[in-house]
């Protein structure tokens, strides 16, 4: 029962064009999500945030949408460099109480962007 | 400079054996996790603790314990261990706030029960 679902386990871009990676959830509870960049060997790295009172974020290259409709989020990267190459989780939280609550992590997606 | 560092990065050893990952974090933050990231890859939470309380402990064997020497500290110590508990695992950190809940992770332990 994965909450959290990345359905593409890898996606190819050339540079220069936009990467689109995408996320479905099922727990309408979710009120917070986050994207993370992880190379081979090292641990996920943040990138960017986006709370559900929003339906976009915008931090350089990098923009996340939300759609709470479709229960729907996904991670634009224009323009895409080779640098960008790496694995992408998707997670989300929910706040229970007034605490912090687990961060539930999809299954990832592996970029490649291709020089 | 390493915001979250943990030890070691290796860690190879027989069945049946009790070791510990250590877990430091300089950036000040109040809690504190442990994640599993296991064959399929997914990343999955073990513990967390907050001013030295285990606020979240999900399924996981009580052959797990976490202990928190001070808040900057989260070693995992594991007793009898399995080649089921074979993973990679992930020490993160955050800062409790309203608008913000972004987790900060270390470099992982790949762990390789023989």
């Amino acid at each position: 029962d994965q909450q959290v679902k990345q359905n593409s386990p890898s996606l190819s871009v050339q540079e220069g064009r936009i990467s689109i990676l995408n996320c479905d959830y099922t727990n309408s509870m979710f009120d917070y999500f986050l994207w993370y960049k992880k190379y081979p060997a090292e641990g996920p790295t943040f990138l960017i945030s986006i709370s559900s009172i929003k339906d976009k974020n915008e931090d350089g290259r990098f923009t996340v949408f939300l759609n709470k409709s479709a229960k729907h989020l996904s991670l634009h990267i224009v323009p895409s460099q080779p640098g960008d190459s790496a694995v992408y989780f998707c997670a989300a939280s929910a706040n229970y109480g007034g605490s912090q609550g687990n961060l539930i992590f999809g299954k990832g997606t592996k970029l490649s962007v291709k020089p | 400079d390493t915001a979250v560092s943990q030890t070691p990065k290796y860690l190879v050893t027989q069945m049946g054996n009790d070791k510990s990952i250590k877990c430091e974090q300089n950036l000040g933050h109040d809690t504190m996790y442990w994640y599993k990231q296991d064959s399929k890859k997914f990343l999955k939470i073990m513990f967390s603790y907050n001013n030295k309380e285990l606020i979240i402990n999900e399924t996981v064997p009580n052959r797990f314990s976490p202990k928190s020497p001070d808040k900057a500290h989260l070693n995992l110590h594991i007793n009898s261990l399995e080649l089921g508990d074979s993973a990679v695992y992930f020490c993160a950190s955050s800062q409790e706030g309203p608008l913000r809940r972004e987790q900060y992770f270390g470099p992982g332990t790949r762990l390789t029960v023989t």
